[in-house]
């Protein structure tokens, strides 16, 4: 399968303080690309979807001002958390789809994030 | 949404094969089937998809009944590295269109055992 990375895979920030994640997808282009987050014991969620060169699409729910997701290329997308406080730590998941693997999406390995 | 149900855990000896049932009784003719697993702090790993055929890759076969109201996932020799979270999916059309929305329900814990 297709490959996506996560930068950082985990990060430690102080309440207040912006933190940016980073995806990539590696070997393919993902037209688009998908933000998701975890809390412990349960499972995904869909934050927002992004198609390279568009707004994103947020899910009921999620603060676009606050999540801000930017797709400037076929190959990056970033999640920015603004103003980061502690009900923001999670395990936020990223992945990207579409062109040859239209039927399909590969998952990053996801990112620890920590607000202290 | 095609709302589907899994067993919440189950176990399997290494070695056997392991039979993860899914129920998607409300699911819609032009939606797929998709396995994916999560081991833990992982990020998911898709395992196949199907539609109305039966299904077989390298990881695992998936047995959609007839009339596709369930369906089964197949490891046909469990390892211990196979102890995930399973999630069966029925895939959403989003409104772009040029990909989907995959839902993700609370999925199966498999846990193989020595």
């Amino acid at each position: 399968g297709a490959v996506v990375s996560q930068h950082p895979s985990w990060v430690i920030c102080k309440s207040g303080t912006s933190v940016k994640i980073e995806c990539r997808s590696l070997d393919f282009q993902a037209t688009t690309m998908f933000w998701y987050r975890q809390f412990p014991k349960q499972s995904l969620m869909l934050m927002a979807t992004s198609n390279e060169g568009s707004k994103a699409t947020y899910e009921q729910g999620v603060e676009k001002d606050k999540f801000l997701i930017n797709h400037a290329s076929l190959t990056l997308s970033t999640l920015t958390v603004t103003s980061a406080h502690p009900e923001d730590s999670s395990f936020y998941i990223c992945s990207g789809g579409g062109g040859q693997h239209y039927n399909e999406q590969f998952f990053g390995p996801g990112t620890r994030l920590t607000v202290l | 949404d095609a709302k589907t149900t899994q067993p919440t855990s189950m176990d399997c000896a290494e070695g056997r094969a392991a039979n993860l049932p899914c129920n998607h009784s409300t699911i819609s003719g032009n939606e797929y089937v998709y396995w994916y697993r999560q081991i833990h702090s992982q990020g998911p790993q898709y395992i196949i998809h199907g539609l109305k055929n039966n299904e077989t890759n390298e990881m695992a076969s998936l047995i959609i009944t007839e009339d596709r109201k369930s369906s089964t996932l197949i490891l046909p020799h469990a390892t211990l590295r196979d102890t995930a979270v399973y999630y069966c999916i029925g895939r959403t059309p989003d409104s772009g269109g040029s990909n989907y929305k995959l839902t993700f329900g609370k999925g199966t814990l498999l846990t193989v055992n020595p």
